[in-house]
């Protein structure tokens, strides 16, 4: 099972910011913080990962709660491309080694 | 392309034929994963290979579900006997590092 537990949905108007928590309350110390995201009809998509900094790249912020147990994906200018399931996963530190476990995501859909 | 590579992209299989799905992961990743995504749900575990070995298969659904990959690169997925419980998207990821990478999945349909 996900180690888990996101919103099922949510809307973000266009050009805003779209904060995206997950409760992830039994993470171990080893453990990282992954974000993924899936467009209709594609793959998954890697978006960030970390352990307990916040993290930023081109794409998202990743903030980290100081005791781990939640974290908030930030996209900073959301657009209708943004519209996804986006999946927040916990795995160990050798993630490369070991499968993903996927819960149901948060559905979020950017408006115009 | 640089990314994995996944193919047919659509299949449509009679209920008791065999199948076969290709799975051209990134050159020189180590680490293939096959995932099972049942529409509306995220994707389920099925396999795991580093290089040529098969390390887990327990999320193989049952005994007709059968992967492959005997040079450590390209990977075969294949189905024998498909029932239409097996209609899903099919997807690959490779990594090398702590991130995997997906491809764009095969969709099997089972009539």
């Amino acid at each position: 099972d996900a180690k888990t537990t996101q919103p099922t949905s949510m809307d973000c108007a266009e050009g805003r910011a779209a904060n995206l928590p997950c409760n992830h309350s039994t993470i171990s110390g080893n453990e990282y913080v992954y974000w993924y995201r899936q467009i209709h009809s594609q793959g998954p998509q890697y978006i960030i990962h970390g352990l307990k900094n916040n993290e930023t790249n081109e794409m998202a912020s990743l903030i980290i709660t100081e005791d781990r147990k939640s974290s908030t994906l930030i996209l900073p200018h959301a657009t209708l491309r943004d519209t996804a399931v986006y999946y927040c996963i916990v795995s160990g530190a050798n993630s490369g080694n070991t499968p993903l476990v996927f819960g149901k995501g948060t559905r979020l859909s950017v408006i115009a | 392309g640089a990314g994995v590579s996944q193919s047919p992209r659509y299949k449509v299989a009679k209920r008791g034929q065999d199948v076969a799905l290709r799975c051209d992961p990134i050159s020189g990743h180590v680490s293939l994963f096959w995932y099972q995504q049942a529409l509306g749900q995220g994707p389920e575990f099925l396999t795991y290979f580093q290089n040529e070995a098969q390390l887990d298969k327990s999320g193989l659904p049952s005994d007709r579900f059968f992967a492959e990959r005997p040079e450590g690169s390209v990977s075969t997925l294949k189905i024998q006997r498909t029932q239409q419980e097996d209609s899903a998207v099919y997807l690959c990821a490779s990594s090398l590092g702590r991130v995997a990478f997906f491809g764009q999945g095969t969709r099997l349909t089972v009539v």
